[in-house]
């Protein structure tokens, strides 16, 4: 079973507000990810990490930003919330070997 | 960079019936390949993996998937579907060295199944 954790569960928040979506893992996977699904639709990238002070964008552009202070934390911050960003976020870990790709249950995000 | 593609948007079957959930890759070398299931508002749970080992994958819940590379596919099958199994099921691959691990998506087939 996968051990990582993400809060909160739902959101609803007005525009301009700022929000971190939270991200912990206890399994001491160093490589971590942030996808957005919007409904019905498919998984983008927009944030990973290969371990501490490592912070890459992903393949989605996106007006988010992410930090990995710890290796279990990879929280993800949106400075002025708009209702483009209105989405569900997924963050993932792995293994070195990717024997193990978990992901968390998600936050779904609505911003009015 | 690697890719794939998922035939079908939806896919009905009956109950009892065999499930094919079509998936094709594309990449320059052998790649791993992942098939995800996705319950309504719920996170992804793997279902079984390919990381060139054995080319038939067996996963979860009576799931399991083949590695074909002369097709480019990996497409996923169970020989009896239950009502439980109606989910959006995604196909993914990544990369094998190191710097080229990221997961990329197809855009997923909801499956339906009819009692």
């Amino acid at each position: 079973e996968a051990d990582i954790y993400q809060t909160p569960r739902y959101l609803v928040i007005g525009t301009g507000k700022k929000i971190t979506l939270e991200c912990s893992q206890t399994m001491g996977h160093d490589k971590m990810y942030w996808y957005q699904q919007d409904p019905g639709m498919e998984l983008h990238l927009i944030h990973y990490s290969y371990g501490v002070n490592s912070t890459e964008k992903g393949d989605l552009s996106s007006e988010s930003t992410v930090s990995r202070i710890r290796t279990e934390h990879f929280p993800l911050t949106l400075e002025s919330a708009r209702p483009s960003h209105t989405s569900q976020y997924l963050c993932a870990s792995s293994d070195v070997r990717r024997v193990s790709f978990a992901f968390g249950s998600g936050t779904r995000l609505t911003v009015v | 960079a690697q890719s794939v593609t998922q035939l079908g948007s939806h896919v009905s079957v009956s109950e009892g019936a065999l499930v094919l959930l079509r998936c094709n890759y594309s990449s320059s070398v052998p790649p791993y390949l992942f098939w995800y299931v996705q319950y309504p508002n719920q996170g992804l749970q793997l279902l079984l993996k390919y990381t060139s080992a054995a080319t038939l994958v067996k996963g979860i819940n009576g799931f399991e998937a083949e590695f074909k590379k002369s097709e480019t596919s990996f497409h996923l099958t169970k020989p009896s579907a239950h009502m439980s199994d109606a989910a959006e099921y995604f196909c993914a691959v990544s990369g094998t060295n190191f710097g080229n691990e990221k997961l990329t998506f197809g855009t997923g087939t909801r499956l339906t199944i009819i009692p």
